[in-house]
């Protein structure tokens, strides 16, 4: 069955240090998108994107935020300066056109000191 | 508002019984409706997705959708320790293809 994969599994970073966290998604899927979770919280949306241009995104993605897809696989996450606060697991997701919902990764824990 | 509210339980149910997970939501622009399960420490897996008023079965999962009430929810028949897991109910508004609401899940326990 087709995955999304992600890298690193857990990154641990200093606080005010840049990290880039990376997402291949189904390879036939053209939506993408970034949640978070803080430990014991709900999911949160960060951004979506298609058509190599975020569609959406929420009062979280800030400026220390991007996306991008540098190529036709990779889609990143860049946090520019971390803080205690963005410890997270974050998921990469993708889906199809189809609305069938979305396929998850199995996340990247950031553990931000 | 855009809550999705469930109840947190847990819940605890015997091997074979039914697990009933409930969640109300408050944006009657809502139009799709998803749920997850998301075992400790990893990510959510869809179980299953439904749009329209009433129930859809796949398995021994049925989700049952009431727009009126706003309120939708999934029976597990014939529950399973291997069931044992956080379930998330999630709402999408407008367009199916657009970002998703979640509730912060129901811890459900299947004791054997």
């Amino acid at each position: 069955e087709p995955e999304v994969t992600q890298t690193p599994s857990h990154q641990v970073t200093q606080m005010g240090q840049e990290v880039i966290l990376r997402c291949v998604p189904i390879s036939n899927h053209l939506y993408f998108y970034w949640y978070r979770q803080i430990l014991g919280q709900k999911v949160e949306f960060l951004v979506s994107f298609y058509n190599n241009e975020i569609s959406e995104k929420s009062e979280i993605f800030d400026d220390q935020f991007s996306v991008e897809r540098p190529d036709g696989s990779n889609f990143t996450l860049k946090i520019r300066s971390t803080k205690l606060e963005d410890s997270a697991m974050y998921f990469c997701a993708s889906r199809s056109d189809r609305g069938d919902g979305y396929t998850f990764g199995s996340g990247t824990r950031l553990t931000v000191v | 508002q855009k809550e999705v509210e469930q109840n947190s339980g847990p819940l605890s149910v015997p091997e074979g019984a039914i697990a009933s997970l409930n969640c109300t939501y408050s944006d009657r622009g809502s139009q799709s409706f998803f749920w997850y399960r998301q075992y400790s420490g990893k990510s959510p897996e869809l179980i299953m997705f439904i749009y329209s008023n009433g129930d859809k079965e796949d398995g021994r999962f049925t989700a049952q959708l009431n727009k009126a009430s706003q309120y939708v929810s999934l029976l597990i028949r014939d529950s399973q320790p291997s069931d044992s897991a956080t379930y998330l109910c999630a709402r999408g508004r407008g367009s199916t293809l657009g970002r998703l609401y979640f509730g912060r899940g129901t811890q459900l326990t299947v004791w054997p």
